[in-house]
């Protein structure tokens, strides 16, 4: 059964500095990852998907990364604004096709002014 | 195009009685998917269709739970009796698996409060 675990569970840094949230997931054969955010009281954005292929995938500011090997994913957030204050999860894809996605429990980030 | 609508988008209600929350995907998507959202468990994924047949519902915690897709714009899940364990909020959201776009796109989710 697959499981994904974030760490921390929550992070605040000043405003302007990079960082990297971590995702692990315990059965290396996944179809895709993926990262959402999701503002308080409301529903999920998609951030970034990877493919089982790829290696890395990047939007804006962030840049995810995937080691199939080491069952690991990064997210990494360049020049973190206020506006990023959210949780971000991350979830891996099980099945081909139907995109059974596994959540972890999430990262509540804060960026502070 | 609206993205994937809920109604309602809040609901309280005693325990015993019947609650439906309903569902609009998006336009053209074949996959939607019902997922509850709770502080204790995060987010689970109940129950996935693919053009409007059930896939996999082991996620469904017990009998009183039920969802249908009578079409490809609408679906329901409900709750019959509700219990105040039901209380978390209820996410639905839609896909497309042509052309290899399979981000799911999710509704703003309906929170529900059983008394």
């Amino acid at each position: 059964k697959q499981e994904v675990t974030q760490i921390p569970a929550a992070l605040s840094v000043p405003e302007g500095e990079n960082l990297v949230l971590n995702c692990s997931f315990t059965d290396s054969a996944i179809y895709n990852l993926q990262w959402f955010r999701q503002d308080p009281g409301k529903g999920l954005t998609s951030l970034l998907l990877i493919q089982s292929s790829q290696r890395e995938q990047t939007s804006g500011r962030l840049n995810a990364s995937l080691d199939k090997s080491s069952g690991r994913s990064t997210l990494y957030i360049a020049a973190s604004q206020p506006g990023d204050s959210a949780t971000y999860l991350c979830a891996a894809a099980t099945e081909w096709g139907a995109q059974k996605l596994v959540f972890g429990q999430g990262t509540r980030l804060t960026i502070n002014p | 195009d609206a993205g994937v609508i809920q109604s309602p988008r809040h609901e309280v209600t005693e325990m015993g009685q019947e609650v439906t929350l309903r569902c609009k995907p998006i336009s053209g998507h074949d996959y939607l998917f019902w997922y509850r959202q709770t502080m204790m468990r995060g987010l689970e994924l109940l129950i996935y269709f693919n053009n409007n047949v059930p896939i996999d519902d082991s996620g469904m915690p017990e009998d009183r739970f039920s969802a249908k897709m009578p079409n490809a714009s609408f679906s329901t899940l409900k709750i019959q009796p509700s219990e105040p364990r039901d209380s978390a909020v209820y996410f639905c959201a839609s896909s497309s698996q042509r052309g290899g776009l399979e981000t799911q796109y999710f509704g703003p989710g309906t929170r529900l409060l059983v008394l």
